[in-house]
């Protein structure tokens, strides 16, 4: 069965520093990765996106790819304690004509004032 | 507003009732999905819908049903639910370009509870 793995956290940091979320897949030949947020209660937001090896910067956020480790972290720089929320790292799967987004389980962040 | 909107935002419904879920993106999209997400749990496929046509179906019991009658609507239809059958549900839509998809664009969801 093909998984994403996340470490469920709960995740404190301070706020200025820099928060690290990290997330590990099955499916070897998996192209696209996805980065949500998600606030309680709320639907879940898309943060980033990444195809390629290595890193891919946008403002505060940073995602980086390593197929061959078949790994995917998020990095938010200077946290604020409006980050503070779930974030789901999701990898998209195809097979043959199917497709299918599977998301891990979410990593909680609490950015501490 | 992320251009998908899902009705009703909150539902309460008895094991015996009929329901249904609505969903509608504004996107163009021609894909279009229901998840199921519940406390302490991963968000869980349950229908894929590529250009009208269901190409997944992840084992979900048929008391669920689902309906898309354009590349626009999307329904899910629920009869005889289970108490363990309440959670968020949500609708997303994403654009199949090739080989790549565009990324999921999600509703506000359903809040279910089955009593």
């Amino acid at each position: 069965q093909k998984e994403v793995e996340q470490n469920s956290g709960p995740l404190s940091v301070p706020e200025g520093a820099i928060a690290s979320l990290n997330c590990t897949y099955s499916d070897r030949g998996s192209q696209s990765f996805f980065w949500y947020r998600q606030y309680s209660g709320k639907s879940p937001e898309l943060i980033m996106f990444i195809y390629s090896n290595g890193d891919k910067e946008d403002g505060r956020f940073t995602a980086q790819l390593n197929k061959a480790s078949q790994y995917v972290s998020l990095l938010i720089r200077d946290s604020q304690p409006s980050d503070s929320a779930t974030y789901l790292c999701a990898v998209l799967e195809i097979s043959g004509s199917a497709r299918q987004l599977t998301f891990g389980s979410g990593t909680q962040l609490t950015v501490l004032p | 507003e992320t251009g998908v909107t899902q009705t009703p935002r909150h539902l309460v419904m008895g094991m015996t009732n009929k329901k249904s879920l609505k969903c509608e993106q504004h996107l163009g999209h021609n894909a279009m999905y229901w998840y199921k997400q519940s406390a302490k749990k991963p968000l869980e496929l349950m229908f894929v819908y590529n250009f009208k046509e269901q190409t997944e179906n992840n084992s979900v019991p048929s008391r669920f049903s689902p309906e898309c009658p354009n590349s626009s609507h999307l329904f899910l239809h629920l009869h005889t639910l289970q108490p363990e059958d309440s959670a968020l549900y949500l609708c997303a839509s994403s654009q199949e370009v090739g080989y790549w998809n565009t990324e999921a664009f999600f509703g506000q969801g359903t809040r279910l509870t089955v009593v």
